[in-house]
């Protein structure tokens, strides 16, 4: 099966400056990739996705890039800001109705 | 537009007493349905998954079953709950039929095994 490392498990960053979040996955097969963002003690929120047949999309200050050869994929988030402090979750779909599998988290920290 | 609800939001059960947590999606028809379970400061974990009514399928043995009574509910149980149980479970949906659909996860009910 999938799986998904994620590094790194926390990051910490002066507000306005950029983070950047690394994935890796184990199964050529997978072709779809989303990026959660979940606040404490809520349900996990979709950020951004990426499918196989493109290599880079943005959303405002959230981009997702893809690197199918490596398989890897990585998450940048320019201008932090407080609110962007979350645990974030990278996740991989191997093409099944049996879900995704979800990296172990990053804990983001926005240091005023 | 399409929700998901699920409850309660925080239960606190003696071991080996029973569970039930519920799930409901609204807006959609044929969603592919989930369990995850996301245990203190880890990753989430997919417990169960269901394609159709009376379709289960079960990712990790343990003490815990799912059922999906009707189209777009999805219910999470067991018998009698272990220390181990205790985390914070997500009910979440997909469309139906193509792989590689969006997964959105309903607000989380936090249990706590005593």
């Amino acid at each position: 099966g999938e799986n998904v490392e994620q590094h790194p498990s926390t990051l910490s960053v002066q507000e306005g400056d950029s983070a950047v979040i690394k994935c890796t996955y184990s199964d050529s097969a997978s072709n779809y990739f989303p990026w959660y963002k979940q606040e404490l003690g809520k349900g996990p929120q979709l950020i951004i996705d990426i499918r196989s047949n493109v290599g880079e999309k943005k959303d405002q200050r959230i981009a997702v890039t893809l690197n199918k050869t490596a398989k890897h994929f990585s998450l940048h988030i320019t201008e932090t800001q407080p609110e962007d402090s979350a645990v974030y979750f990278c996740a991989a779909n191997e093409g099944g109705a049996d879900g995704l599998t979800f990296g172990k988290g990053t804990h983001l920290i926005i240091q005023p | 537009s399409q929700t998901i609800h699920q409850w309660p939001a925080t239960l606190v059960q003696p071991v080996g007493s029973p569970l039930s947590l519920e799930c409901t999606v609204e807006g959609t028809s044929n969603p592919n349905l989930y369990w995850y379970r996301q245990a203190a400061g880890r990753g989430l974990q997919l417990l169960f998954y269901s394609v159709g009514i009376g379709q289960i399928s079960s990712e990790v043995p343990q003490n815990l079953s799912a059922s999906r009574p009707q189209d777009r509910q999805f219910i999470l149980s067991s018998k009698k709950l272990l220390l181990s149980d205790s985390g914070f479970y997500l009910c979440a949906w997909s469309a139906g039929g193509a792989s590689g659909n969006t997964i959105y996860f309903g607000e989380g009910s936090w249990l706590t095994v005593v």
